[in-house]
């Protein structure tokens, strides 16, 4: 079935790079996506990446995507107390719907 | 408007009472979802809809669960007999139709408290 999992917690000191990783279970999936949710608010697009490719890079953004494993990782550069949120990975639950399913979210602590 | 808008952004009842939860999705956008957050628990889908129709309501947790959209614009999210369990952050999101990557946009959520 659907399932995107990832680690609960990541704990970084500020100006360190930063590595969220997720696995996913629909091989089908066109599309996989990162959402970063602050403290009180919705979730907000961070990024996408096409599966098809393997890497795509976005100012500090770099999202790898290893199809074989099944596995997306986010690595966010320079980070910074401002990055500090819950990011949320998701993929397309198949080709013929347009259903989302999130993953656990991981807390990013980024400190001093 | 601007947003997905999402009232109220706070609600707490009594269990046994019913609720209501209303999301105004950004105009144009086609498709609307519904999610649920229980702290310390994930992002966990309920139901979306293409227009007024719901293609896949195979996350509502129990007959307790209803929603419907009327002119392919508002939702409402009715939860019955409200049980502790419900007790959570249900987030809806809109999304227009597109070819390519399908980008959601979320509303602030409603965060529901049964007592």
């Amino acid at each position: 079935g659907e399932d995107v999992e990832q680690s609960l917690f990541l704990s970084v000191r500020e100006g360190d790079s930063s590595v969220i990783n997720c696995t996913y279970t629909d091989s089908s999936s066109t599309y996989l996506y990162w959402y970063k949710q602050e403290p009180g608010a919705g979730l907000q697009l961070l990024t996408y990446i096409f599966s098809n490719m393997d890497m795509k890079q976005d100012q500090r953004l770099t999202v790898l995507l290893n199809k074989k494993d099944k596995h997306l990782s986010l690595r966010i550069a320079d980070t910074q107390t401002g990055d500090s949120a819950i990011y949320f990975c998701a993929e397309s639950a198949g080709y013929n719907t347009d259903k989302l399913i999130f993953g656990t979210g991981t807390r990013l602590q980024v400190f001093p | 408007g601007a947003g997905v808008s999402q009232s109220p952004s706070n609600k707490v009842t009594e269990k046994g009472k019913d609720v209501e939860l209303r999301c105004d999705p950004i105009s144009g956008h086609t498709a609307l979802y519904w999610y649920r957050q229980s702290l310390g628990q994930g992002l966990e889908f309920l139901i979306y809809f293409q227009g007024n129709s719901a293609p896949d309501k195979s996350g509502l947790p129990s007959d307790r669960f209803s929603a419907e959209r009327t002119g392919g614009s508002v939702s409402t999210l009715t939860i019955q007999r409200t049980q502790q369990e419900d007790s959570a952050v249900y987030l809806c999101a809109s999304s227009p139709v597109t070819s390519g990557a399908n980008v959601l946009t979320f509303g602030a959520g409603s965060r529901l408290t049964v007592l």
